[in-house]
């Protein structure tokens, strides 16, 4: 079973900070992304990478960087959090971008306050 | 932009009953389709991709109608373990922003 895990579940941190979230993945995808899932909106994509040191914006990047150094990990990060940053944080991977489904992580759940 | 529309219910049902729910798709250029299962507070979890030819795994079948450009998803003898929010996710076959995740069906099933 493909396992992506998320370094932490629950999160507290202050307006300002500069937050790291880990994601590991221990299939050897390709592909990996960051997620934002907030109550009405749903999954919204922040930033996938394809590749190592590769990464691409998704749809509400504002705000946030990523790194890829290697294959098996993808750290987003907020470079000075704010509270409307408060949120469930999702990481995914997968074999291929679209053509195949994404294997999430348990999300962690960030208080920005 | 790429739309991908559910209602978000809740659909109550007593247990033992057959439920369905559609999901439609703005991007006929679309080229993947899946189901996800999502419980309160956890991840979602791929439940099934849908293929052309519709598939069927256990009391889940999906389809998929490209000519209206919806997927659909029956679950037949409804379990209380069923009760999830099911998400329907639409690949368009580019970039990962090609995915498109819909907000969401609650399903919540009654003994």
């Amino acid at each position: 079973d493909v396992k992506v895990t998320q370094s932490s579940r629950y999160l507290v941190k202050r307006t300002g900070e500069k937050v790291f979230l880990e994601c590991v993945q221990d299939m050897d995808h390709e592909n990996m992304f960051w997620y934002r899932q907030d109550p009405g909106l749903g999954l919204r994509l922040i930033y996938f990478s394809y590749d190592v040191k590769m990464k691409e914006k998704g749809d509400i990047p504002e705000g946030y960087s990523v790194s890829r150094e290697k294959k098996e990990r993808f750290s987003l990060i907020l470079e000075s959090a704010s509270t409307n940053q408060t949120s469930m944080y999702l990481c995914a991977s997968s074999l291929s971008l679209a053509g195949v489904g994404q294997y999430f992580g348990a999300g962690t759940r960030l208080s920005v306050l | 932009r790429k739309e991908v529309e559910q209602d978000p219910g809740p659909f109550n049902v007593p247990e033992g009953a057959t439920v369905a729910f559609n999901c439609t798709y703005s991007n006929s250029a679309s080229q993947s389709f899946f189901w996800y299962r999502q419980d309160c507070r956890k991840e979602p979890k791929l439940l099934m991709s849908v293929y052309s030819s519709g598939n069927e795994d256990g009391r889940f079948t999906a389809q998929l109608n490209r000519a209206s450009q919806y997927i659909s998803l029956l679950i037949r003898d409804s379990k209380l373990s069923d009760s999830a929010t099911y998400l329907c996710v639409v690949g368009s076959g580019g970039g990962a922003d090609g995915l498109t995740f819909g907000k969401g069906t609650h399903l919540i099933i009654q003994p």
